[in-house]
């Protein structure tokens, strides 16, 4: 499979701790990206990440990215009730196509 | 979450019934996919099509039946399912570039279809 597999598959925190959910992948890569579901919705593109690139962030994320590895990892900092949702990486590995993971549910506790 | 709409939002139908899911895209995209979202399994891709051509079919069974009329318009025709095909069907559309590249995709809010 080409697809990415995310890590932990649900992680539980408490308001204002800090989130990490980890993405490893089989195959080289274009990119990676990250995308949020809330409940029965659509998806949500959060941050995407090149593979000539090691690190990136927008806000409250940080991504990193090691392709020795074949592995990514999304940090959420200084979490809320509203990052409550599900998040999957998905990578590129030609023109027209990208796989998802199954995903990990993030549940943030007020 | 105006930027691509699907309809309807929610679907129930029979075995035997035919039933059309639709999708449209306002952001001047090339690129549009047809995902299947099972619980607790990874987005499986259906359909691609890039500039109206169908460029990708992912082993789907030929009860699923795709038709892009024009580059903002997306349908999945569906005929005698089965009640495994029970899942939330999303859309989303990309832009895809002279160089090959495609890079964020937009989803819709999906269709969640139950099968009795």
């Amino acid at each position: 499979s080409q697809q990415g597999e995310e890590d932990p598959q649900a992680l539980s925190i408490q308001e204002g701790e800090n989130a990490t959910m980890n993405c490893s992948y089989k195959t080289s890569i274009n990119n990676l990206q990250w995308y949020r579901q809330n409940s029965g919705r659509g998806l949500v593109h959060l941050i995407l990440i090149r593979s000539n690139e090691r690190e990136k962030h927008s806000g409250r994320l940080r991504v990193t990215l090691d392709t020795s590895k074949k592995s990514s990892s999304l940090l959420i900092t200084a979490s809320r009730a509203a990052d409550t949702a599900s998040y999957f990486c998905a990578t590129r590995y030609n023109n027209n196509d990208m796989r998802f993971g199954a995903g990990t549910r993030l549940t943030v506790k007020p | 979450e105006t930027g691509v709409t699907q309809t309807p939002r929610h679907l129930v139908m029979g075995m035997t019934n035919k039933k059309s899911l639709k999708c449209e895209q306002h952001l001047g995209h090339n690129a549009m996919y047809w995902y299947k979202q099972s619980a607790k399994k990874p987005l499986e891709l259906m359909f691609v099509y890039n500039f109206k051509e169908q460029t990708e079919n992912n082993s789907v069974p030929s009860r699923f039946s795709p038709e892009c009329p024009n580059s903002s318009h997306l349908f999945l025709h569906l005929h005698t399912l089965q009640p495994e095909d029970s899942a939330l069907y999303l859309c989303a559309s990309s832009q895809f570039g002279t160089s090959g590249s495609t890079d964020t995709q937009y989803f819709g809010p999906g269709t969640r279809l139950t099968v009795l």
